[in-house]
C-alpha cells in the first residue's frame, strides 16, 4: 500500500496524571541520550539528558531512566499539564565515528486532556 | 541570547529555482547542524560543522544540496535546483561542545511547487 508517512505512537492522558514515554535504541555504543519536546510549528526544545554512566536523572517534573541492558530509555512527566501536549523525541549520540551527531527517534505524540 | 536564528521562516518557490536557507548559531557554540524534518522520514541530519569546518555531510541527499559556514556566526544551506520532494522543514541547531545538547532554531518551512 501507499506509504503515507510515519505512524507515530500516541499517548493520551488526563491533566494531573503522570505520563511515561518510552524509547528503544539499537546502538549499544551510544553514550549520550536526550529528550526533546516539539510543539506544532516550533523547533525541538531540550527537556533533559542523561549519559551512559547514569541510569536515572531528574529535572523539574521530568525524570529520565536509562536501562542499558535492554537498550531502553523512558521519560516520565509528573502531573501532566495541557501545555505538555506535543511530540516527544528521544535522541542518541552513538559515539565512535558518529561522535558529535544525534540520531532521533520517530517521536511520540502526547495529548493531555483538561 | 536570542537562540538559534533561522531565516526565512517560510519559503515557497517553484521547481528548478535556487533556495538559500540561513542560520545564525548561538554565540560561542562550536558545532552547527542542519536537519530536515518530513512526515515520511522524521528528523534527519544533513550535515554538521565544527569550528566552521564540515565534519560529516553523509546525510546530504545529493549534489543539489550544499552547505557553507563562512564564519562562526553564519551558515547557509543551498538547494539548486530545487525539486518538489525537497519540501520539508529545515532546522538549524548548534551546541557548545561535542556530545552536548543541541539548541534548535524555529526552522524554515520550504515548499517547492
Amino acid at each position: 500500500g501507499e506509504n503515507v508517512g510515519l505512524h507515530l505512537p500516541t499517548l493520551s492522558v488526563q491533566e494531573g496524571d503522570n505520563s511515561i514515554i518510552n524509547c528503544a535504541y539499537s546502538n549499544s555504543a551510544s553514550d549520550y541520550f536526550i529528550w526533546y519536546k516539539q510543539e506544532s510549528g516550533k523547533g525541538p526544545q531540550f527537556i533533559i539528558d542523561i549519559r551512559s554512566n547514569m541510569d536515572k536523572r531528574q529535572g523539574q517534573r521530568v525524570t529520565v531512566l536509562l536501562n542499558k541492558t535492554v537498550k531502553h530509555l523512558s521519560l516520565q512527566i509528573a502531573a501532566t499539564q495541557p501545555g505538555d501536549s506535543a511530540v516527544y523525541f528521544c535522541a542518541e549520540n552513538a559515539g565512535g565515528t558518529s561522535y558529535g551527531k544525534l540520531t532521533f527517534g520517530q517521536g511520540t505524540i502526547l495529548t493531555v486532556h483538561p | 541570547d536570542a537562540g538559534v536564528i533561522q531565516s526565512p521562516r517560510h519559503e515557497v518557490t517553484e521547481m528548478g529555482q535556487e533556495v538559500t536557507l540561513r542560520c545564525k548559531p548561538i554565540s560561542g557554540h562550536d558545532y552547527l547542524f542542519w536537519y530536515r524534518q518530513t512526515m515520511m522520514r522524521g528528523l534527519e541530519l544533513l550535515i554538521y560543522f565544527n569550528n566552521n569546518v564540515p565534519i560529516d555531510d553523509s546525510g546530504m541527499p545529493e549534489d543539489r544540496f550544499s552547505a557553507k559556514m563562512p564564519n562562526a556566526s553564519f551558515s547557509t544551506l543551498k538547494i539548486q535546483p530545487s525539486e518538489p520532494r525537497d519540501s520539508a522543514v529545515y532546522f538549524c541547531a548548534s551546541s557548545l561542545r561535542n556530545n552536548e545538547k543541541l539548541f534548535f532554531g524555529s526552522g524554515t518551512q520550504l515548499s517547492v511547487l
